[in-house]
């Protein structure tokens, strides 16, 4: 079946722009999560949403950075006043429910270039 | 603060060899994870390590979790050059809604 999938692919700005990034989990999949990942580094956590809620948003950087998932399936992450320190790949990941057992799969990312 | 720390960072070894990746953890955790990610690619799931003392092999991979020690192994048995990539080894801290937190990953260049 499809798996996450993620758009745009790349996306390049201008410092201070406002910016979108799209995820669609699998289907079905009840447990959203946003991370950023820097060259060279593990991803970090951002965001969790169960459902439309943001059960935790305990990992997004300031106030520039708010996702949203209205309908509990497609989430978007937006980022205002896009700074350079923004650039990094933006991985999404799904769970079926946050069970114990259950696995995050990753989509491909976002590599947003802030210039 | 739930801190993991993976060793070594960056591995070169030959095709044939046999190595152990480390991954220590900071603080009790339900679950340990290990993924793969290739260059340009997003990440892999290899393995859930559930409970103390499991162990999960596919192919020439096997992974262990020591909860009492906080420590998790990834064991390449025999390397092939198709298991160069980066592995990283994530730690759900559990008790409430947190996402994972991984390590800075191992970087594994397997040389023909």
């Amino acid at each position: 079946g499809a798996g996450v999938s993620q758009t745009p692919s790349n996306k390049v700005t201008e410092k201070g722009k406002y910016v979108e990034l799209r995820c669609d989990p699998i289907s079905g999949h009840t447990a959203l999560y946003w991370y950023r990942q820097s060259l060279g580094q593990g991803p970090e956590f951002l965001i969790y949403f169960q459902g439309t809620g943001a059960a935790d948003d305990s990992g997004l950087p300031n106030d520039r950075f708010f996702a949203v998932r209205p309908e509990g399936s497609v989430s978007t992450l937006k980022i205002q006043r896009t700074e350079r320190g923004d650039s990094a790949v933006y991985l999404c990941a799904s769970s079926l429910n946050r069970g114990l057992t259950d696995t995050q799969y990753f989509g491909p990312g976002t590599r947003l270039t802030v210039l | 603060e739930l801190k993991v720390e993976q060793n070594p960072l960056f591995l070169s070894m030959q095709e044939g060899k046999n190595y152990t990746i480390y991954c220590n953890y900071s603080t009790t955790s339900d679950r340990l994870y290990w993924y793969r990610q290739d260059p340009g690619k997003s990440l892999e799931s290899l393995f859930v390590l559930l409970s103390n003392g499991a162990v999960k092999q596919e192919g020439r991979l096997m992974a262990s979790l020591d909860t009492k020690a906080r420590l998790s192994t990834l064991h390449i048995t025999a390397a092939v050059h198709d298991l160069s990539a980066t592995y990283f080894c994530a730690v759900d801290s559990g008790g409430g809604a947190d996402g994972l937190t991984f390590g800075k990953g191992t970087h594994l260049i397997i040389q023909p």
